[in-house]
This record gives C-alpha cells, structure tokens and sequence, in this order.
C-alpha cells in the first residue's frame, strides 16, 4: 500500500539531546513537509521541501533541522536548541505544491523528560 | 495574509442528529478550502476541498460543505452524525502562494 511511514510513533529525549524523526513515503510525491500540532493551536509548519536536496524553512524552523537526499526520505531532526520540542510531529506529502491536499504520517509524539 | 477562524472548539450531538462545524477565513485572493480530520493520535485525512468550481463541495463519509463568499465562511455539515464521526476536524486555507493555513481545529464529541 502507498503511504507515508513515521518513526518512531512515541519518542522520549533528556533535555540537551538531539534527536531525530524519520518520514518515509512511497506516494512518489515531489513534495514533503513537517508539521508540528499542539493542543488548540492546529499545525503550524516547520520545513518543507519541492525537491530533492532543496527545502524551505516554514513558520517555526528554529531549532529544527532537515535534509532531502532521497526523494523518498525527509527526516527531521529536534535539536537541543529548540526550546519546547513536547509535541505531535506530523509529516505529509503532495503530488503538487497547488493543490493543497496533503497526505499525512500517523504521527510521532515527542516528549521530553 | 490569510486566516481561518473556527468558531467552536468543541461540539457535542447526539448520533442520529446534525452536524455543523463553523469556518470563516479571511483571504486577498480567491482561495481554496479543505476540511480535514483527524482522528486520536493519527495523521490528518482529506475530507473534502473547494477549489473554484461547485459552491457546495461533497466529501467523503456523507459530508458537505458550502463556499459562502459573501459570508467569508466554509461550513460542515453531515445531516446524520455517526458514533465513527468523532473526531478534529481542520479547517484550511490555501491562496496564492499554495500556503496553507490551518485553523485551531474542533473536536466533534458524538453521544449515543
């Protein structure tokens, strides 16, 4: 089945740790995102990519990180520079970047101890 | 710049009965809408989406909605709610430029 495939789907850091979300999919789709979703705020992008070796910061890039090397593969990494990473991290595709219709991950939550 | 406004955070009915989840947005252009929704601890899924064409836009699972442009509004509707229903529901607007915005969402409480 085509889709998009997070991991892990719970993640639990100590403060000052980097850590790194994975988001693959087999949609054959040009375009990628992250989101981040916190309680009554919807989701507010982090970074997006058009194409391979090519993204954009969104709305909240700092103290995030990404990398498009593979056209299937956008990973995301949390670093210890971001300053309250407790959330629901949702990664998504597009055929086009005019359509609007996404195609959602199943989510990794991230909690920090 | 754009916004959506989801007038409710929270609705409750009772199965069997209406549906109505409230969007306004504001947009410098002619925009496209979406609902989506989501339900707990999963990804967000296309619900329906207008994009010039018909004013009312049929989805998937019964529902509907309305583009009102001299209201500013994109409402949705399901007549009959379903215990499945329960869910976020995410209102989007996407204008020139493809960004999307997402509104705070509302969370649809169904009683049996």
């Amino acid at each position: 089945d085509g889709g998009i495939t997070q991991s892990p789907k719970y993640l639990f850091r100590k403060e000052g740790q980097n850590v790194t979300l994975s988001c693959e999919q087999n949609l054959n789709h040009d375009a990628m995102y992250w989101y981040r979703q916190d309680p009554g705020q919807g989701l507010r992008l982090i970074y997006y990519s058009q194409i391979v070796n090519d993204f954009q910061k969104g709305d909240i890039a700092e103290g995030y990180s990404v990398s498009r090397e593979k056209k299937e593969s956008f990973p995301l990494t949390v670093t210890s520079a971001q300053k309250n990473p407790t959330a629901f991290y949702l990664c998504a595709s597009s055929g086009s970047l005019d359509t609007g219709e996404l195609f959602f991950g199943e989510g990794s939550r991230l909690t920090v101890l | 710049a754009q916004s959506v406004t989801q007038l409710d955070s929270h609705v409750s009915v009772s199965e069997g009965t209406p549906v109505l989840l409230r969007c306004n947005y504001s947009s410098s252009y002619s925009p496209s809408l979406f609902w989506y929704v989501q339900h707990p601890n999963k990804g967000l899924q296309l619900l329906l989406k207008y994009t010039s064409a018909a004013t009312l836009v049929k989805g998937i699972n019964g529902f509907e909605a309305e583009f009102k442009k001299s209201e500013t509004s994109f409402h949705l509707t399901k007549p009959s709610a379903h215990m499945s229903d329960a869910a976020e529901y995410f209102c989007v607007v996407s204008d020139y430029g493809n960004k999307l915005v997402f509104g705070a969402g509302t969370i649809l409480r169904v009683k049996s």
